[in-house]
């Protein structure tokens, strides 16, 4: 069974700094990979998807990520974050071949501080 | 990208009572959506999986006749707390599967926020 690992419950920084939310797996076979956003009290919202193609991904709200095989991460990185990114993020896995529906790691609760 | 609308998106009961939820498709068709359960400060904990006119899959230790799920359209499943109690209280989530040549994609709902007294 493939699960997903996200190391840090919590992740606090200041505002304008860069920040990293980390995302591991486990699956001997092809996956893809999303990262999902949830702000309080609303469903999840689609940051950025790894289907194919090239490793570095790029989302929404300057958010990237990038696939590293070797090390089956999928690290969520930002350059420079706002108070507004403040929110809970989910890394999912789908497994390639298989029944389509993810397996998503415990979250990482972001919090940005002024 | 796809967009999918639940219905309530709060909802106090009290217990004993039956609640249903919506969960709708908006501009794509969904032959398979599912069904999550979330609680405070917790991931998303896969209920059921429901497909359109058939029966839906649940997951191991969700009581099939407790949370009653119905995809009689392609657009539309419902879930159903049957007997709600407040341990039922939760964050319930459906999401829609759109599958491409590209690979698959889950697109979620906002969730509906279920509130037993």
């Amino acid at each position: 069974a493939q699960s997903v690992t996200q190391l840090d419950s919590q992740v606090p920084v200041f505002e304008e700094a860069p920040v990293e939310l980390r995302c591991n797996y486990s699956s001997s076979v092809s996956v893809y990979l999303f990262w999902y956003v949830q702000y309080p009290n609303q469903g999840l919202q689609l940051l950025l998807k790894y289907l194919s193609g090239s490793t570095l991904v790029k989302g929404i709200n300057g958010f990237e990520a990038e696939f590293n095989k070797s090390q089956t991460s999928f690290h969520l990185r930002k350059p420079s974050v706002h108070i507004s990114d403040t929110a809970e993020y989910f890394c999912a896995v789908i497994k390639g071949g298989g029944s389509y529906i993810p397996t998503f790691g415990r979250g990482t609760s972001l919090i940005v501080h002024p | 990208g796809a967009v999918v609308s639940q219905h309530p998106s709060w909802v106090i009961c009290k217990s004993g009572t039956s609640v249903k939820i919506e969960c709708r498709s908006l501009d794509f068709q969904a032959t398979t959506m599912f069904w999550y359960r979330q609680f405070p400060k917790q991931s998303l904990m896969l209920m059921a999986t429901s497909n359109e006119g058939s029966k839906a899959t649940y997951e191991q230790g969700v009581e099939k006749d407790k949370f009653l799920i119905n995809h009689a359209s392609l657009t539309l499943s419902t879930l159903t707390v049957t007997s709600a109690h407040p341990e039922d209280s939760s964050f319930y989530i459906c999401s829609a599967r759109v599958t491409s040549g590209s690979g698959s994609e889950q697109f979620f709902g906002p969730g509906t926020r279920l509130t037993v007294l």
